[in-house]
């Protein structure tokens, strides 16, 4: 049963420190999508890949936020620095090319920045 | 621009109970409809889709069909348990990119 990882689950962090999240994609799907959800502004997306090279960042913040594709089996999404307003469950998932084919959502990370 | 909009929940039902979710859309051309539900703790998966008006998706006892005169996928179950308590995302997706538009999420709590 293929399925998007995610890694760490969970991250506890200070203010200022840099955050790293992974996520592997399932094998074969080449569209790749960051999503941000938190209770206030729901589901958000952030950024997404389509074979490894970016389609739209228009929902990340540009001097804080950075994502990649460094080859086709894993996706990061990195903070750099964190602040608390960051904190939120951040999900990968990854598709098939196409409009109709579904997105398999990861488990996500949990971040807190304190 | 693409937008979906679901009904605010909390959705509170007893066992067995009809649950109606209402999303309507707006969008340019013909989307791709979804309906995604999101578990506690877990991340969203897809529950059931339709390509194109009339179609009727349907999946774990849940039906939606594809009205494009309304423009509404609304999500129906006939007799709710336990275990369909969750928050549930209506989603549209464009041929252009394979990107989706979400809905808020309803929170459905299904009690015993």
């Amino acid at each position: 049963d293929a399925r998007v990882t995610q890694t760490p689950r969970d991250k506890v962090t200070e203010m200022g420190q840099e955050v790293t999240m992974r996520c592997q994609p399932i094998l074969g799907h080449n569209t790749v999508f960051w999503y941000r959800q938190t209770m206030m502004q729901g589901l958000e997306l952030l950024a997404y890949f389509r074979n490894r090279a970016p389609l739209d960042d228009s929902g990340m913040p540009k001097d804080r936020f950075s994502a990649e594709m460094p080859d086709a089996t894993l996706a990061t999404l990195k903070i750099q620095p964190s602040e608390p307003r960051d904190s939120a469950v951040y999900f990968c998932a990854s598709a098939r090319g196409g409009a109709e084919e579904t997105q398999y959502f990861g488990p996500g990370t949990r971040l807190l920045v304190l | 621009g693409n937008s979906v909009t679901q009904m605010e929940g909390p959705v509170t039902l007893s066992e067995e109970a009809f649950l109606t979710i209402n999303c309507t859309y707006t969008a340019t051309g013909y989307p791709s409809l979804f309906w995604y539900v999101q578990y506690p703790g877990e991340g969203l998966q897809l529950l059931l889709k339709a390509t194109k008006a009339d179609d009727k998706g349907s999946n774990k006892g849940f039906e939606a069909t594809y009205r494009k005169e309304t423009t509404s996928f609304h999500l129906e179950k006939g007799s709710v348990q336990v275990s369909d308590s969750a928050v549930y995302f209506c989603a549209l997706g464009k041929a252009a990119g394979n990107k989706l538009t979400f809905g808020g999420g309803t929170r459905v709590l299904v009690k015993p």
